[in-house]
């Protein structure tokens, strides 16, 4: 198992500004991903983070908007950009330890407001 | 992806059993059925995945149709803490990601 902690767990931010966005693994995972999910909906995937490369972003979502790095296999970085409030959302990152996804684990989240 | 349905919303009793019904009938051969479940104000955890066959694992049974074109995810005694949103996830083999549809919200009634 994977035990995954995320900083900030909230923040309130004001339009225009970034927020990085801490993603901690306890163990070596082999792949990591970032969600978003909106209030009172599903998560949607944004990207996933690879380790000395570039991540891979789904439809919808680009690096300069939100810039990811992964330096090891054991953290992650999430930036959100040149906020706006339509990114107020709860963003979560996740890890699989295994080479296929039998089990993926995900941190708790972090709540962020933009005013 | 192949998509999956599932009800909206379910509501059980306390300390009765609990199915949760997921429907994808366009999964493919090498699709895992997995499931997850986000308790309030959490992050999803996983809860058992298949692939053909039923499983059995310490939180719930996942009953597989033969056909695959559905599935089962049985709570064996629903407790107050297992009220949560429940995800059914098509996974294809080799893929590393998942795609979270809209899930069904459960409800305990103590």
């Amino acid at each position: 198992s994977a035990v995954i902690s995320q900083k900030p767990s909230r923040d309130i931010c004001q339009r225009g500004t970034s927020l990085t966005i801490q993603c901690q693994v306890d163990s070596q995972v082999t792949m990591m991903f970032w969600y978003r999910q909106q209030p009172g909906q599903s998560l949607t995937l944004i990207a996933t983070a690879n380790q000395g490369s570039e991540a891979t972003y789904e439809s919808g979502f680009v690096i300069d908007k939100f810039p990811i790095s992964r330096p090891n296999l054991t953290f992650s970085t999430l930036t959100v950009s040149n906020m706006s409030p339509e990114d107020s959302s709860i963003y979560l990152c996740s890890g699989t330890p295994g080479p296929r996804t039998d089990t993926q684990y995900f941190g708790p989240g972090t709540r962020l407001t933009v005013l | 992806d192949a998509k999956t349905t599932q009800p909206n919303s379910m509501e059980s009793n306390e300390e009765e059993p609990v199915h949760l019904p997921c429907n994808h009938s366009t999964i493919s051969g090498t699709d895992y059925i997995h499931w997850y479940r986000q308790l309030p104000s959490q992050g999803p955890e996983y809860v058992i995945h298949g692939l053909t066959s039923n499983v059995n694992n310490r939180m719930a049974s996942l009953a597989i149709a033969e056909d695959r074109k559905s599935s089962t995810l049985i709570l064996h005694r629903a407790t107050l803490r297992d009220a949560a949103v429940y995800y059914c996830i098509l996974n294809r083999t080799g893929a590393n990601n998942l795609f979270f549809g809209t899930g069904t919200r459960l409800t305990v009634i103590p």
